[in-house]
């Protein structure tokens, strides 16, 4: 079966302070994808990555960056954090592009203060 | 762009009554379809997609959907509906290279 890990399931943080979600697939898929999810609106793409070093944004890239230096890991870093970015952030990741079946991993709960 | 429109937010049913959430998306190519479901406190899944060929997919746990392209839709059933299918759906669409999520229809079946 396909595990994609999340390093946190929940998270507080201030404020302004740097914050790292990472994911981790075990898969060697090429493709790996940044959500948030909200009440009501669904899940939004923030970032995703096709191959080691490469990103591309997505619908909502703002106040967020990411980094894939191995094929198996992709980080998003919230540079100074705020209050509405407090949400549900989910990774996927697959095999090939979009078409292909996207593969969850249980999410991290962020809420800032 | 391609776009995804869920015709319910919540959804209310008792066991055993049949289930149809209705989804619908704009997308100019060809299209892949999914659905997939979020139960309380797990990992969002897939359901079922639509790729080519046979436009009634069948599914997960007794679920089906038909792609209908004149209509530009792709709605979800289930002919008898349980406990424990309460969760949150939502239907994808994908163009070339990304999911594009719908908002949602979160189900609950009373028992």
């Amino acid at each position: 079966d396909v595990k994609v890990t999340q390093s946190s399931r929940y998270l507080v943080k201030r404020t302004g302070e740097k914050v790292f979600l990472e994911c981790v697939q075990d898969m060697d898929h090429e493709n790996m994808f940044w959500y948030r999810q909200d009440p009501g609106l669904g899940l939004r793409l923030i970032y995703f990555s096709y191959d080691v070093k490469m990103k591309e944004k997505g619908d909502i890239p703002e106040g967020y960056s990411v980094s894939r230096e191995k094929k198996e890991r992709f980080s998003l870093i919230l540079e100074s954090a705020s209050t509405n970015q407090t949400s549900m952030y989910l990774c996927a990741s697959s095999r090939s592009e979009g078409t292909d079946t996207q593969y969850f991993g249980p999410g991290t709960r962020l809420t800032v203060l | 762009a391609q776009s995804v429109s869920q015709h319910n937010h919540h959804v209310i049913l008792s066991e055993a009554a049949s289930l149809e959430l209705g989804c619908n998306y704009s997308y100019g190519g060809t299209v892949n379809l999914f659905w997939y479901v979020q139960y309380p406190g797990q990992h969002l899944q897939l359901l079922l997609k639509y790729f080519s060929g046979d436009p009634l997919v069948k599914g997960i746990k007794g679920f089906e959907a038909e792609f209908i392209k004149s209509k530009f839709s792709f709605n979800l059933r289930k002919p008898s509906v349980q406990w424990s299918d309460t969760a949150e759906y939502f239907c994808a669409v994908s163009g070339y290279s990304t999911l594009t999520f719908g908002k949602g229809t979160m189900l609950l079946v009373s028992p």
